[in-house]
């Protein structure tokens, strides 16, 4: 295991639900990271957060919104989503901003109908 | 902005033959190049990385070398085995002092196969 747990591991939504995904990590990380992996694209950093501060935003669209509310925990909010908007979303943690090695949750693989 | 090609998409070999995936990143500046490897089911987990300052690195049967001139990059994966099967990605930031240590640019990834 990498320490970082992610809830749920599936989640298939209609287009007008409101959902959230939650991630956990047991790293005594500082710095937690969304990420969407879609089918033969590259992984794509949507938020970052430090100490429970947004530092990046990667022009995410508002229907997707992030929270933090501690060091450990971080979720992302979802409401009014597209069919394009599946795919698996990944959380990493890491030391802080200027430590090299990501680890990465398991994912939560989202199927939006 | 990076980017980072990465090649090939698909690599199948037999068990006991060596491996190599090659990516090319475009921003000069990059100094920071990792490989993860991801497991069906799994997140991506870091197996080896590189600086600049460095032309190669080895940690037993992996291995990955740099050619800054040409800004390429490679894994090697020597005597491979079925349980190396896994989608591999490449990945380039500029870290450092002033740099974003963060903010990997990844290839789009290579699903290895090792026949037994």
């Amino acid at each position: 295991e990498t320490g970082v747990t992610q809830t749920p591991r599936h989640l298939v939504m209609g287009m007008t639900n409101k959902k959230s995904l939650k991630c956990e990590q047991h790293l005594g990380h500082n710095a937690m990271y969304w990420y969407k992996q879609s089918a033969k694209k590259p992984l794509e950093l949507m938020f970052v957060y430090n100490f429970k501060e947004q530092t990046e935003n990667n022009s995410v669209p508002s229907r997707f919104s992030p929270e933090c509310p501690n060091s450990s925990h971080l979720f992302l909010h979802l409401h009014t989503l597209q069919p394009e908007d599946s795919a698996l979303y990944l959380c990493a943690s890491s030391k802080g901003l200027s430590s090299y090695e990501q680890y990465f949750g398991p994912g939560t693989r989202l199927t939006v109908t | 902005g990076e980017n980072v090609e990465q090649h090939p998409s698909t690599l199948s070999v037999q068990e006991g033959d060596s491996a190599v995936i090659k990516c090319t990143y475009s921003d000069s500046a990059s100094n920071y190049f990792p490989w993860y490897k991801q497991e069906l089911g799994k997140g991506p987990q870091l197996i080896i990385d590189i600086r600049s300052n460095v032309g190669e690195k080895k940690d037993q049967r992996i291995a990955v070398t740099l050619n800054k001139t040409a800004k390429h990059f490679s894994l090697h994966i020597t005597e491979t085995q079925p349980e190396d099967s896994a989608v591999y990605f490449c990945a380039a930031s500029i870290g450092g002092s002033g740099g974003s240590n963060y903010k990997l640019t990844f290839g789009k990834g290579t699903l290895l196969t090792v026949n037994p």
